[in-house]
């Protein structure tokens, strides 16, 4: 049973254009979220988050919306860049016993220049 | 650099077989977990150690067993191996323990039963 889900496997967009990536989640005592970037040979390395309190956040280039109430959150990178090119993955964690973060499969961004 | 190192980067092996991966999390990381990454699969959670102590176990097989060892270092044995135990394992850092905190990701193992 997946509780944090990518439903896209792969993403191509082309250079400076938006980049908008989905996860959807089926526990609802997820208050934290982070989403993870990782290229080929390395491991995932983190991006940004976003806590149950907030819709939005936002760090440069990279913004994670979030909707409790539909249980889905993005991430939207604008402009997208080919260096923008890995695996994101999308996890999600508790307060309290359940602070181990879950992880989505992760979806593949290819930006095309 | 994650500053999390994972030894060996690659681990060829035969079914029966067994292994032990290394970690050395970040310093001053009390925390260290490891995920298993399968073909197609998310990043499974098997085991979470904090300060030498078992804190949380994932979907973790009886086959494999994990330390963390009083300098803080980590390490996961996989036995009786099996062709479906063939993934990428990555240990990951952090401070503490709270839901908050991001991970800190080594390169991972890549190990390969035939």
């Amino acid at each position: 049973d997946q509780q944090v889900k990518q439903n896209s496997p792969s993403l191509s967009v082309q250079e400076g254009r938006i980049s908008i990536l989905n996860c959807d989640y089926t526990n609802s005592m997820f208050d934290y979220f982070l989403w993870y970037k990782k290229y080929p040979a390395e491991g995932p390395t983190f991006l940004i988050s976003i806590s149950s309190i907030k819709d939005k956040n936002e760090d440069g280039r990279f913004t994670v919306f979030l909707n409790k109430s539909a249980k889905h959150l993005s991430l939207h990178i604008v402009p997208s860049q080919p260096g923008d090119s890995a695996v994101y993955f999308c996890a999600a964690s508790a307060g309290g016993g359940s602070y181990i973060p879950t992880f989505g499969r992760g979806t593949s961004l290819i930006v095309h220049p | 650099d994650s500053g999390v190192t994972q030894t060996p980067k690659h681990l060829i092996t035969a079914t029966g077989q067994r292994v032990t991966l290394r970690c050395s999390p970040r310093s001053g990381d009390l925390s260290v977990y490891w995920y298993q990454q399968s073909l197609d699969q998310g990043l499974q959670f098997l085991i979470h150690y904090y300060n030498g102590e078992e804190r949380a176990k994932g979907n973790i097989l009886e086959r494999f067993s994990a330390q963390q060892f009083p300098d803080l270092h980590s390490e996961l044995n996989l036995s009786s191996l099996e062709l479906g135990d063939s993934a990428l394992y990555f240990c990951a850092s952090s401070l503490g323990t709270h839901a908050a905190e991001k991970l800190f990701f080594g390169s991972g193992t890549q190990l390969s039963v035939l």
